[in-house]
């Protein structure tokens, strides 16, 4: 097992362009977040899974960004319409929830999207 | 709404001293914190998780600890060394689990030798 995955590490795009983002997590983990951070702030929540199901979205999520995890494995992180805002580092992570579980998060090495 | 503050921002400690990182939050209802480190352009790492139920976890040369009624966690390092140089970051989960990590802004701790 070597840890959550995420692709491509950097993408540089231009505005108005759409990026996709896509997160292997660690193998069995049921549950898959994703969070976006900027320079000098710490992670912001945007979404999460538990299998196929999205159980939550935080309002960081406009119409302009859609997760999809279709068969309960990877996830994807799709964005439309680049904007300079959009410009940070995309990070995923997973968690193996259940009866006994501690709630540990576990984070890939992230996907910086740089918008020009 | 649950707030973390993490100070300081910044820390810069000559090699080998101990030192303490500071986590404050604003609700108590917590499920468990856990504490991260990142290095520059990279990923976090997890260092620590204590539950709600715990006071302090312990890992080598760190140590975290929890203290809910006053809404503060601090993290231990002891005998600080250059390869200690990273972003430390606190996050939290509260009630059942089931809502996302809330993370304060970090601290950046320089070790110098």
């Amino acid at each position: 097992d070597t840890g959550v995955s995420q692709n491509p590490r950097h993408k540089i795009t231009k505005r108005g362009q759409n990026v996709t983002f896509r997160c292997d997590p660690i193998s069995e983990h049921n549950r898959l977040y994703w969070y976006r951070q900027t320079l000098g702030q710490g992670p912001e929540f945007l979404t999460y899974f538990q299998n196929e199901a999205q159980l939550e979205k935080s309002r960081l999520l406009s119409d302009r960004f859609s997760a999809e995890r279709p068969k309960g494995s990877f996830s994807t992180l799709e964005i439309q319409r680049t904007e300079q805002g959009d410009s940070a580092m995309y990070l995923c992570a997973s968690s193996p929830w259940g009866l006994s579980n501690t709630g540990e998060l576990f984070f890939g090495e992230g996907s910086r999207l740089t918008v020009l | 709404k649950q707030e973390v503050t993490q100070i300081p921002a910044a820390l810069s400690v000559p090699e080998g001293e101990n030192l303490v990182l500071n986590c404050s939050f604003t609700d108590s209802a917590i499920y468990n914190l856990q504490w991260f480190r990142q290095d520059p352009g990279k990923g976090l790492t997890s260092l620590l998780l204590i539950q709600s139920s715990q006071r302090e976890q312990t890992s080598g040369r760190l140590n975290a600890s929890l203290d809910k009624s006053s809404g503060r966690s601090t993290l231990y390092i002891a005998a600080s060394q250059p390869g200690d140089s990273a972003t430390y970051l606190c996050a939290m989960a509260q009630f059942s689990g089931n809502t996302p990590l809330v993370f304060g802004k970090g601290t950046r701790l320089s070790v110098i030798a």
